[in-house]
């Protein structure tokens, strides 16, 4: 299995509160994406990096913020989660250079109460 | 924007049967294409990709992949299912060339959920 770890795992918090969710690699893969999945919607891109400090938005970013200082390590912040954001969030790494296909982690099931 | 249609939400076949699922999609350019599968309260698994040459790809657990240039599909086929294979599966797409915005993000299709039947 590709090294790539989430955590946490699992998440319950109050409406209105910050949470941040970490995606780790040890790889040295440059990009790395965050998804959400929801019933009838498959997986959704939140944002993406490819390459340190270097990050993007993908098509459900509203709510969200990203951060990358090291190659290995991508977080993912809900400033003030709502009930929206109840979802399974994954992370997943790639070297799109290399033609490689994208490793996903186990994923975080965050619930918002 | 690049895009991916699984226009089957649910594909019910007898075990020992052939099963197709489907996939269609849209992108700028020629695409890399790639088949995920996911079981119960795990992560996705890569299958299959296609990059260049043979249209038809194999793949992990005998699934096969046939790409379709002019009819924009990329069909994930085993010839004979298993109980096993129920599963949810992902089609996923990306542009070959890696510019800027959109090339850079791997888009997938709303999944297929494939149940296999004894």
């Amino acid at each position: 299995d590709a090294g790539i770890t989430q955590s946490p795992r699992h998440k319950v918090t109050e409406t209105g509160t910050p949470v941040t969710l970490r995606c780790h690699q040890t790889e040295n893969h440059r990009y790395m994406y965050w998804y959400r999945q929801d019933p009838g919607h498959g997986l959704r891109l939140i944002h993406y990096s490819y390459g340190v400090k270097d990050t993007d938005k993908g098509e459900v970013s509203d709510g969200y913020s990203v951060s990358r200082s090291k190659t290995e390590d991508f977080l993912l912040t809900l400033e003030s989660a709502t009930s929206s954001q109840t979802s399974v969030y994954f992370c997943a790494i790639s070297d799109l250079q290399k033609n490689t296909e994208a490793f996903f982690g186990q994923g975080t099931r965050l619930t918002v109460v | 924007a690049q895009s991916v249609a699984q226009p089957e939400d649910q594909v019910n076949v007898a075990e020992g049967n052939p099963l197709t699922v489907k996939c269609t999609y849209s992108v700028s350019g020629n695409p890399y294409l790639f088949w995920y599968v996911q079981y119960p309260n795990r992560g996705l698994q890569f299958l299959l990709k296609y990059i260049t040459g043979d249209n038809l790809v194999k793949g992990s657990y005998g699934f096969e992949a046939e790409f379709n240039k002019s009819q924009t599909s990329f069909h994930l086929k085993k010839p004979s299912a298993l109980v096993s294979d129920s599963a949810l599966y992902f089609c996923a797409v990306r542009p070959i060339l890696i510019s800027s915005g959109s090339a850079r993000q791997l888009t997938f299709g709303s999944g297929t959920q494939l149940t296999v039947l004894p």
